[in-house]
């Protein structure tokens, strides 16, 4: 089967950098994705590697290394409003996405 | 633009009793329509995902069921409710054509059931 770890809390302060990180075990996936979900609100779409490397877009970047079964994102500059759980997900072939179970983010004054 | 509608926002059921939850997608023509479901401080849990009209998969058997009467409404239901199916239930949607493509989600429904 297919299974995503992530950290469940991490917390950091206004203007730092933190990264989420997300390894899985699965034998083939399109793609790793992230997602960012407010509390009481709906998961929006973040970002998306479908191949190996860095994917920058704005204060947040995500990384996918296929060899090392390991992703992550990284988010700069935090704000109060990016407190809030973040998931990664895959779509391994021939499925549909799996979620990893979430990382709850929360930024300090 | 593509919006996503789910209803109600928050529901309170007794144990035994039906379930209808709605789901509708305006903006786009046959999109993949999905439900989940996600229990407190959890991940989401694929329930159901539909590719066109009247096609369903399920992912995880239970007493839950879908129905997709329209390209763009999607519907979950139940005929006797159990504990268990407490939680928050998400619906989503993605265009077709490449494994890239984000799932959009709508704003939820929270279920409690007594």
């Amino acid at each position: 089967g297919q299974s995503l770890e992530q950290p469940s809390e991490v917390t950091a302060v206004e203007g730092a950098i933190v990264q989420i990180n997300c390894t899985y075990q699965t034998s083939g996936f399109y793609g790793l994705s992230w997602y960012q979900q407010h509390d009481g609100g709906a998961p929006t779409f973040l970002s998306y590697n479908a191949l190996d490397g860095l994917e920058e877009t704005g204060r947040f970047s995500s990384f996918l290394s296929r060899s090392d079964s390991y992703g992550y994102l990284l988010l700069q500059e935090l704000q109060m409003k990016d407190s809030a759980s973040y998931f990664c997900a895959v779509r391994p072939y021939g499925q549909n996405f799996v979620f990893g179970p979430g990382t709850r983010l929360s930024v300090l004054p | 633009s593509q919006t996503i509608h789910q209803w109600p926002a928050t529901l309170v059921q007794p144990v035994g009793s039906p379930l209808s939850l709605e789901c509708t997608v305006e903006g786009t023509s046959n999109p993949n329509l999905y439900w989940y479901r996600q229990a407190a401080g959890r991940g989401l849990q694929l329930l159901f995902y539909s590719v066109g009209i009247g096609q369903i998969s399920s992912e995880v058997p239970q007493n839950l069921s879908a129905s997709r009467p329209q390209d763009r409404q999607f519907i979950l239901s139940s005929k006797k409710l159990l504990l268990s199916d407490s939680g928050f239930y998400l619906c989503a949607w993605s265009n077709r054509g490449g494994s890239n493509q984000p799932q959009h989600f709508g704003d939820g429904t929270r279920l409690s059931i007594l």
